[in-house]
């Protein structure tokens, strides 16, 4: 059984607009979330992550929150532009243990 | 800096043959990774390491052998291939159990 899921394999935004990118997740027993960004032909670049201490953590136009009564964390940027088009994979990550990837999701900005 | 790097970047193999994937991070982790990415899913631990001379399995391990010898380089061997293990392999350090992974650029193997 997963136990992380991103259930939109794909989205479309418009360039200046929010987007927004949801993962859930099964297991309460974390450490960490981290968002990765991955562009064709190379490899996945960190981009943001969170503890299960915090609901919110913000990096300029990122922004991740936690929402822990849910199972559910999101990745929001703001505004979006063409260069933010790649695959988003949520990964979590338990304590002293590698991470465990979500299928990811498609994000396409459109100018 | 050229952080994490990974060769050969493409690799065609015949059924049953054998080959070795390397990693190496000039970054001095101490952690080592080896993933697989096939389409539509997200990346799969293979085989993990928490230091020079130690290995661990990871979630889909069977099929792949690794070494850890240098702190700096971490193999990943084929022994026999077979058309599953066609597939993105992607290396990835960190400094620790804490520490975000930074990732290789990956290797596109096909086994016909």
């Amino acid at each position: 059984d997963q136990q992380v899921k991103q259930n939109s394999p794909s989205l479309s935004v418009q360039e200046g607009r929010i987007s927004i990118l949801n993962c859930d997740y099964t297991n309460s027993m974390f450490d960490y979330f981290l968002w990765y960004k991955k562009y064709p032909a190379e490899g996945p670049t960190f981009l943001i992550s969170i503890s299960s201490i915090k609901d919110k953590n913000e990096d300029g136009r990122f922004t991740v929150f936690l929402n822990k009564s849910a199972k559910h964390l999101s990745l929001h940027i703001v505004p979006s532009q063409p260069g933010d088009s790649a695959v988003y994979f949520c990964a979590w990550r338990q304590a002293g243990t590698a991470l465990i990837f979500g299928k990811g999701t498609t994000l396409s900005v459109s100018s | 800096n050229a952080g994490v790097t990974q060769t050969p970047k493409f690799r065609v193999l015949k059924t049953g043959q054998s080959m070795t994937l390397l990693c190496a991070q000039d970054m001095n982790h101490e952690y080592m990774y080896w993933y697989r990415q096939d389409p539509g899913m997200g990346l799969r631990l293979i085989h993990y390491s928490v230091g020079e001379g130690t290995t661990a399995k990871g979630e889909v391990p069977d099929g792949y052998n690794v070494s850890r010898l240098k702190k700096q380089n971490f193999l990943l061997g084929l022994e026999s291939a077979a058309p599953s293990q066609t597939s993105v392999y992607f290396c990835a350090s960190s400094s620790g159990q804490g520490g975000a992974q930074y990732f290789g650029p990956g290797t596109r193997l096909l086994v016909l």
